[in-house]
């Protein structure tokens, strides 16, 4: 049984430039949930999604956008990438209909803006 | 205000000590409160969770302790190994939210 799976695992990018992060939940997960994590601090949260809808959003900009699939797979989209972007983007599944409880992460994709 | 503060930020413990690491939270409709362990290079892994309507969960050598009232909740790794050396991240969630503390970088000394 496949954990969450992310990729890609590192990637390098300019000022202005966009990027897209994908996300597979773990099997019979629904509910997706991405995390931002700086050098350091603990992970933020930036959006969760259920049935393909965002449902909760963090305290992030529109210039992060997401998707999620009809197999719930999802998807980060960061535009205009400033330099504070530079983080490590987890991406975390729940079991179905949970509201709360364990979180399944990812093992993250590693941003760098430079 | 939703936050989740964590002490302390870094932590160093003999082999065989105890690691006590705390958290305090501000909103009173959390009622789940998880510890994460998380190594270089890998996401977060549920170490240990606690449910507001007991004061003390213990599994192996993790131990949580809760203060309903104060708010609080620490974890406490007894007989620290070596291989304990990882951040840890408490958080506290509610419906749909979740929210994580600092993290306390531990560091188990051979």
């Amino acid at each position: 049984d496949a954990g969450v799976t992310q990729s890609p695992t590192h990637l390098i990018k300019t000022r202005g430039q966009q990027v897209t992060l994908r996300c597979s939940p773990k099997s019979g997960h629904d509910t997706v949930s991405w995390y931002q994590q700086a050098l350091g601090q603990g992970p933020q949260f930036i959006f969760q999604y259920y049935e393909e809808e965002e449902r909760q959003r963090g305290n992030f900009p529109d210039r992060f956008s997401g998707h999620q699939f009809p197999n719930y797979s999802s998807e980060l989209n960061v535009n205009a990438l400033l330099l504070g972007d530079s983080a490590l983007y987890l991406c975390a599944s729940r079991p179905n209909g949970r509201r709360t409880g364990e979180l399944f992460f990812g093992e993250g994709s590693r941003l760098t803006v430079l | 205000q939703q936050q989740v503060k964590q002490s302390p930020q870094s932590l160093i413990v003999q082999k065989g000590g105890i690691s006590i690491i705390n958290c305090a939270y501000e909103n009173t409709a959390f009622d789940y409160f998880p510890w994460y362990q998380q190594f270089p290079g890998k996401g977060p892994a549920l170490l240990i969770a606690i449910r507001p309507d007991v004061s003390e969960k213990k599994e192996g050598r993790f131990t949580i302790s809760f203060n309903k009232s104060a708010k609080q909740f620490s974890l406490h790794i007894m007989d620290s190994q070596p291989g304990d050396s990882a951040t840890y991240f408490c958080a506290a969630s509610g419906t749909y939210k979740y929210i994580f503390g600092t993290g306390t970088r531990l560091k188990v000394l051979a």
